[in-house]
């Protein structure tokens, strides 16, 4: 088992929908979680993390946090053309060490 | 302030062949991470150090694979002998102990590597 699973996609959204990105872990002691966004040819930059089990808004973006259930999640809402792009999940296992989920393709059509 | 800097962009090299990638991480950062990303792996972490000392190396592939950082400003990772699987990017990123706290790795723009 990966230690950080996401679906592939593609995740196809029309222009304004809500997009829902997933994520599960592996490792039941992770306590930091974090949603990258990656552009085609581009390195990953940090989007949103989150500790606490719940919801953390900001401006669009809304990441979910269950930790019993190991579970997280990236809410995109009025998605827009320009969120099309991978999205990554990122956990903190063990002190700094980051570990990466392969991967979301999210398609936003105009 | 310029970002983490890697070379080369593009490597082009032949079975057998040593390849060494270099990274140059943002000043004042002492967290450096190597990542290797392909189509079939995603993103998997290689090895990360702190203060110059590797922590972690669990995500060295093999023996043909080592990282080092001999100070603060400089990192390589080698690939020797290198093999078509190790067809990549391989990207460097650098962080500080308050920007880990939110997670932020600062990456660099990758080497893609082929291995022919």
């Amino acid at each position: 088992q990966k230690e950080v699973e996401q679906n592939s996609g593609p995740l196809s959204v029309p222009e304004g929908a809500i997009a829902s990105l997933n994520c599960t872990y592996s490792d039941r002691g992770s306590q930091s979680f974090f949603w990258y966004r990656q552009y085609s040819g581009k390195s990953p930059e940090l989007i949103m993390f989150i500790y606490s089990n719940g919801d953390k808004e900001d401006g669009r973006f809304t990441a979910q946090l269950n930790k019993a259930s190991q579970y997280v999640s990236l809410l995109i809402r009025d998605s827009q053309p320009s969120d099309s792009a991978t999205y990554l999940c990122a956990v903190h296992t063990g002190g700094f060490k980051t570990i990466f989920g392969a991967g979301t393709r999210l398609f936003v059509k105009a | 302030d310029a970002g983490v800097i890697q070379s080369p962009r593009h490597e082009v090299t032949e079975m057998g062949q040593e390849v060494t990638l270099r990274c140059k991480p943002i000043s004042g950062h002492d967290y450096l991470f190597w990542y290797r990303q392909t189509m079939m792996r995603g993103l998997e972490l290689l090895i990360y150090f702190n203060n110059n000392v590797p922590i972690d190396d669990s995500g060295m592939p093999e023996d043909r694979f080592s990282a080092k950082m001999p100070n603060a400003s400089f990192s390589t990772l080698k690939i020797q002998p290198s093999e078509p699987r190790d067809s990549a990017v391989y990207f460097c990123a650098s962080s500080f102990a308050g920007a880990m706290n939110t997670g932020e790795l600062f990456f660099g723009e990758g080497s893609r590597l082929t291995v022919l």
